[in-house]
């Protein structure tokens, strides 16, 4: 149980183009869904955290009108990189937060988008 | 100052030897611990949690939680190559449920 997929595994764009990243909690409801971003060598980095039928809460230094995200399902969160450019190249990881195993508040990762921006 | 501190490594053990790996945290208000394991390319995946002080077992791995030293641990026992990742302790502190990582800890279990 507990599973997040992500769609898809990896995406090589060109600069200004938009690229969506689909997360889908499959096998149970997920309120909230987080974004995360991660440089090569480096830990992970909150970008936002996505409430389904609400706006997304953004961390502080990331751009909100770039990094559009959508929750309009309990199961399914998307996040639209807009404009990307080579500095937005990086892992995007999301994660899904199912509260109905034992009212813990665990993250299950879904297994990452690696996007190249040329 | 970083709210969660790992040793960055590598910890290098050998095989069948068992494996700790520590984690600290400043905010005492914290609530719930998580230990992760991520391979080179991969989204990390859940080890265990805990909540409460002391330990907590699953197989070959034990986290510990020592709250009033703000300590988090994780053993594993019969440390296998396969073990060998970055380890990744989260800790929740209650707001909106997120989870602050650490950087990390490599582990290699050689031969």
């Amino acid at each position: 149980g507990a599973v997040v997929s992500q769609h898809p595994s990896w995406v090589i764009c060109k600069s200004g183009t938009s690229v969506k990243i689909e997360c889908r909690s499959l096998d149970f409801q997920a309120t909230t869904m987080f974004w995360y971003r991660q440089f090569p060598k480096q830990s992970l980095m909150l970008m936002a955290t996505s409430n389904e039928g609400s706006k997304a809460t953004y961390e502080q230094g990331v751009e909100k009108d770039k990094f559009l995200i959508n929750h309009a399902s309990l199961t399914l969160s998307t996040l639209t990189v807009t404009s990307a450019h080579p500095e937005d190249s990086s892992f995007y990881i999301c994660s899904a937060r199912d509260r109905s195993r034992g009212g813990t508040d665990t993250q299950y990762f879904g297994p990452g988008t690696r996007l190249t921006v040329l | 100052q970083k709210e969660v501190e790992q040793n960055s490594g590598p910890l290098s053990v050998p095989e069948g030897a068992i494996a700790s790996l520590n984690c600290t945290y400043s905010d005492r208000g914290s609530q719930s611990f998580f230990w992760y394991r991520q391979y080179s390319g991969k989204s990390p995946e859940l080890i265990m949690f805990i909540y409460s002080n002391g330990d907590k077992e699953d197989g070959r791995f034990t986290a510990q939680l020592n709250k009033a030293s703000q300590y988090v641990s994780l053993l594993i026992r019969d440390s296998q190559p396969s073990d060998s990742a970055t380890y990744l302790c989260a800790v929740n502190t209650g707001t909106a449920s997120k989870l602050t990582f650490g950087t990390g800890t490599r582990l290699q279990v050689t031969l």
